[in-house]
């Protein structure tokens, strides 16, 4: 498709176990973020990818959540021994880069642990 | 650190009437701007992006937002509300090398019939 798709769309999980959410960014797009919307909320920046630079990790809340991108392509966030707090909607986007700063989402992921 | 304040987290609106939902920002130099709209269970859509150039930004569905930097607001409006504009209404900011964007905590619009 010609759009950002993420899976899956939605994952129960249980407290302790481990996630992994991946997102599909639109081809040829440079840079890809993750972020959290909390029921209620706006959303939360947690990290970014450009191309095949370091990755800015400045937003993820703790050491149990990690991301990793190959290239310019799929994206995989991992959260380990997930705990309650961690239930939110895990929006992945992508940016062609360069002077273009528009940030195109996908659905989402909605992750609940139970 | 740059934040961004939408004051109203509900708007309710009749069909036809004026909308208009409030953002200010807050940041030392020129943001980049943005207006996401969220319908139920979807993802974000991008309305309108202000980039330094034209002040009054027009936008899909017949939005549209000003820029004023004295003001530091990026107000979005719509003179007519159809009932299809009910959702969930982002305001964003990205500034630096990451372009991470900051978002406010969105306004439910409501439109009655």
């Amino acid at each position: 498709g010609a759009g950002v798709s993420q899976s899956p769309s939605n994952k129960v999980t249980e407290k302790g176990k481990d996630v992994e959410l991946r997102c599909d960014p639109i081809s040829g797009h440079t840079a890809l973020y993750w972020y959290r919307q909390r029921l209620g909320q706006g959303l939360e920046f947690l990290i970014y990818f450009q191309g095949n630079s370091a990755p800015d990790k400045s937003g993820l809340p703790s050491d149990r959540f990690s991301a990793e991108r190959t290239g310019e392509s799929v994206s995989t966030l991992t959260i380990q021994r997930t705990q309650q707090e961690d239930s939110a909607v895990y929006l992945c986007a992508s940016c062609p880069g360069g002077r273009n700063y528009e940030q195109y989402f996908g659905p989402g992921t909605r992750l609940t642990v139970t | 650190a740059q934040s961004v304040t939408q004051l109203g987290s509900h708007v309710s609106v009749s069909e036809g009437a004026l909308v208009l939902l409030r953002c200010n920002y807050s940041s030392s130099v020129p943001p980049y701007l943005f207006w996401y709209v969220q319908y139920p269970n979807q993802g974000l859509q991008l309305l309108l992006k202000y980039t330094s150039a034209a002040t009054l930004v027009k936008g899909i569905n017949g939005f549209e937002a000003e820029f004023k930097k004295s003001e530091t607001s990026f107000h979005l409006t719509k003179p007519s509300a159809h009932m299809s504009d009910a959702a969930e209404y982002f305001c964003a900011v990205s500034k630096g090398s990451a372009r991470q964007l900051t978002f406010g905590s969105g306004t439910q619009l409501t439109v009655l019939p």
